[in-house]
């Protein structure tokens, strides 16, 4: 099983500043790598998949990159709604276990 | 516009079988361009994906709890049902069932029906 560990647990910062939240897989998982933004009562939204194609509706300051093993969510400049938690979720290949990293809190400062 | 709706009780008794079926509008899940799946997030806690099936009869599961898990499919309906046999207070979570691509990623999610374990 892939196990991914998020960094930070807890990020705070004032909107507009920029946010870099960074996922690690314990193998090479190409770029079968997708981020979701979840709010408190709500289903996750899927914003980036395949490590960095944005989903259609998000706003272009959200983006992704990496491969392998290391990638990173970047927040441009930030907005009140983007105060969530953010999952990264991989799928190396339909026979092992999609997992989930543990979450990064993006919290107001 | 796909939705994705959960269905099914939301309390189950210990070592019974927690048994929900998500309805798809907007989509059918014959579709060849995509997987279903369920994917579940206990109390406070985060994400886990339980199993996934494609439209040939493929079905994929955590193996964590593969030996209690079955995803099936009804086409007449355009639904998929999950049942989960001898829970335990652990199993306690919200159920989401979600529409997947080929890499796995969720991009249409139901917005989730929370189950409770008890007596």
């Amino acid at each position: 099983e892939v196990v991914l560990t998020q960094s930070p647990a807890t990020l705070s910062l004032s909107p507009g500043e920029r946010a870099t939240l960074s996922c690690r897989a314990s193998q090479r998982v190409s770029t079968y790598l997708a981020w979701y933004q979840q709010k408190p009562g709500q289903a996750p939204r899927l914003l980036i998949y395949d490590a960095s194609n944005r989903a259609t509706g998000v706003p272009a300051r959200f983006s992704g990159s990496g491969s392998g093993t290391d990638f990173t969510l970047t927040i441009s400049s930030l907005e009140p709604e983007d105060f969530a938690v953010y999952y990264c979720q991989q799928r190396s290949n339909w026979l092992t276990p999609i997992t989930f990293g543990q979450g990064t809190r993006l919290e107001i400062k | 516009q796909l939705q994705l709706q959960e269905s099914g009780p939301g309390l189950v008794k210990p070592s019974e079988t927690l048994s929900l079926t998500c309805t798809v509008s907007g989509g059918s899940v014959s579709s060849s361009s995509f997987y279903w799946g369920w994917i579940r997030q206990p109390p406070g806690k985060g994400l886990e994906w339980i199993g996934s099936f494609y439209y040939i009869g493929s079905t994929y599961y955590n193996p964590s709890l593969k030996s209690r898990v079955n995803i099936s499919v009804d086409t007449s309906k355009n639904q998929f049902s999950l049942k989960l046999r001898s829970v335990t207070a652990a199993d306690t979570a919200v159920y989401y069932c979600v529409r997947q691509r080929g890499t796995g990623y969720g991009d249409y999610w139901g917005q989730g029906t929370l189950v409770s374990v008890s007596s």
